[in-house]
């Protein structure tokens, strides 16, 4: 069953503005958490945020925040005053404790272009 | 940056003929990774490696093994490549791998193409 769900394979945004980037998880697990990746054109894997589901308020940092709805089920990043630089590929990732890995388990990502 | 290395960072093979990638970490992480991205699938767990001689399947094994003789190096191998082997290919450590908030590093990537 599909875990992470990104339903965004696309978006552009005008630099300057902000931008939401849309992740929904699966889990019946209490315990979880929720990351959000970076992969520029280079191809390298960034790490860019956290939220835990005790986590009581919503993640920050820097430009990125973790817009966190816990009933919903959703965990979209916000970035605000988006930049050039910004144009990437968006991964949403879960952690719970199903199988004994618990493993990272990755949305279909999401590309967003910032146009100037 | 983590201390990842992925060798080779491109190859180029045949379908049928074992092919090997290696991930070098110098963190001495206790748990190593592989992944394979591929479009409209995201990264997708291959194995994982709790420690030396410890490892498990994840989620698209089938065709793959994997070696970890040392703590720093994790071995992906392709027995008999296919093309739908064709993908790139991430290692990840991360320290503890038992935190539900550890998150992971990544190396650059392989990617490989099976003709």
């Amino acid at each position: 069953a599909q875990k992470i769900t990104q339903t965004q394979p696309g978006m552009f945004v005008q630099e300057k503005e902000a931008v939401t980037l849309d992740c929904t998880y699966d889990t019946s697990d209490p315990s979880y958490g929720l990351f959000w990746y970076k992969q520029p054109s280079s191809g390298e894997m960034i790490f860019l945020i956290y939220q835990g589901s005790y986590d009581q308020q919503n993640a920050t940092e820097g430009r990125y925040s973790l817009n966190f709805q816990k009933a919903r089920k959703s965990a979209n990043l916000v970035i605000s005053a988006s930049q050039l630089g910004d144009s990437a590929m968006y991964f949403c990732a879960m952690r719970d404790y199903s199988g004994s890995a618990r493993q990272l388990t990755f949305g279909s990502g999401t590309q967003l272009t910032v146009l100037p | 940056d983590a201390g990842i290395t992925q060798s080779p960072r491109h190859k180029v093979t045949e379908t049928g003929t074992p092919v090997t990638l290696r991930c070098h970490q110098t963190e001495n992480h206790r748990y190593m990774y592989w992944y394979r991205q591929d479009p409209g699938h995201g990264l997708r767990l291959i194995h994982y490696s709790y420690g030396v001689k410890d490892t498990d399947k994840g989620e698209v094994s089938d065709g793959y093994s994997v070696s970890r003789s040392k703590t720093e190096d994790f071995l992906l191998t392709l027995e008999s490549a296919t093309s739908s082997q064709t993908s790139v290919y991430f290692c990840a450590i991360s320290e503890r791998g038992q935190g539900i908030g550890e998150k992971l590093f990544f190396g650059s990537g392989t990617q490989l193409s099976v003709l």
